[in-house]
């Protein structure tokens, strides 16, 4: 069964450009999660899917950051326009859904994006 | 705010000893992860604690959880070099199990030959 996956592995842009990056989660899990670790700093949630619709988004730094998941299967997040304090690793995960019971979350490989 | 913080942040050690790696939050929770992540890999799941007292094992390492205090251990025994890496606890507050995760800032470990 095929994990976490994550498009880019690597993303190098200049400040105000746009960056688009995309996670598949397991098949078949309801939740998808985003985080970011920005160097030297904890790994920080920044949103939760299920399904289709927005959890919790209480982790978005702002207004600049986009997130979404139509039809329920793979994500995208969108920063627009960047600056050079996203810069970081961003990990996407999954989990299976209601009445999984212990709800463990599978990491994908993570983008680390490099704004310049 | 939930806080995680473990300690050390960073541990170098030789192959053979044993040692403790320390996870303390600051909101109650009973859901605990502890994570690997190897150099430019995923974060890996090694444990799930989801009660009081619990305790489980897999090989070399063991993890255990104590609510009331508000601590999680992973404690390493004989090291090999295998198990260098840096290692993650993060905690679930929310009680459905479903939630964001909040991650301390992780163990760098590094284990010589």
């Amino acid at each position: 069964e095929a994990g976490v996956t994550q498009f880019p592995s690597h993303s190098v842009i200049e400040k105000g450009q746009t960056v688009t990056l995309r996670c598949d989660p397991i098949s078949g899990h309801d939740n998808l999660y985003w985080y970011r670790r920005v160097m030297g700093k904890e790994i920080k949630f920044l949103l939760h899917f299920v399904k289709e619709s927005k959890q919790d988004e209480s982790g978005m730094p702002n207004n600049r950051f986009l997130a979404e998941r139509t039809g329920g299967t793979y994500s995208t997040l969108k920063v627009q326009p960047a600056e050079l304090e996203d810069s970081g690793v961003y990990f996407c995960a999954s989990s299976q859904g209601v009445g999984a019971g212990v709800y463990e979350q599978y990491f994908g490989p993570g983008t680390r994006l490099t704004v310049t | 705010e939930l806080k995680v913080e473990q300690n050390p942040l960073f541990l170098s050690m030789q192959e053979g000893k044993n040692y403790t790696i320390y996870c303390n939050y600051s909101t109650t929770s009973d859901r605990l992860y502890w994570y690997r992540q190897d150099p430019g890999k995923s974060l890996e799941s090694l444990f799930v604690l989801l009660s009081n007292g619990a305790v489980k094992q897999e090989g070399r390492l063991m993890a255990s959880l104590d609510t009331k205090a508000r601590l999680s251990t992973l404690h390493i025994t004989a090291a090999v070099h295998d198990l260098s890496a840096t290692y993650f606890c993060a905690v679930d507050v929310s009680g459905g199990g479903a939630d964001g995760l909040t991650f301390g800032k992780g163990t760098h470990l590094i284990i010589q030959p």
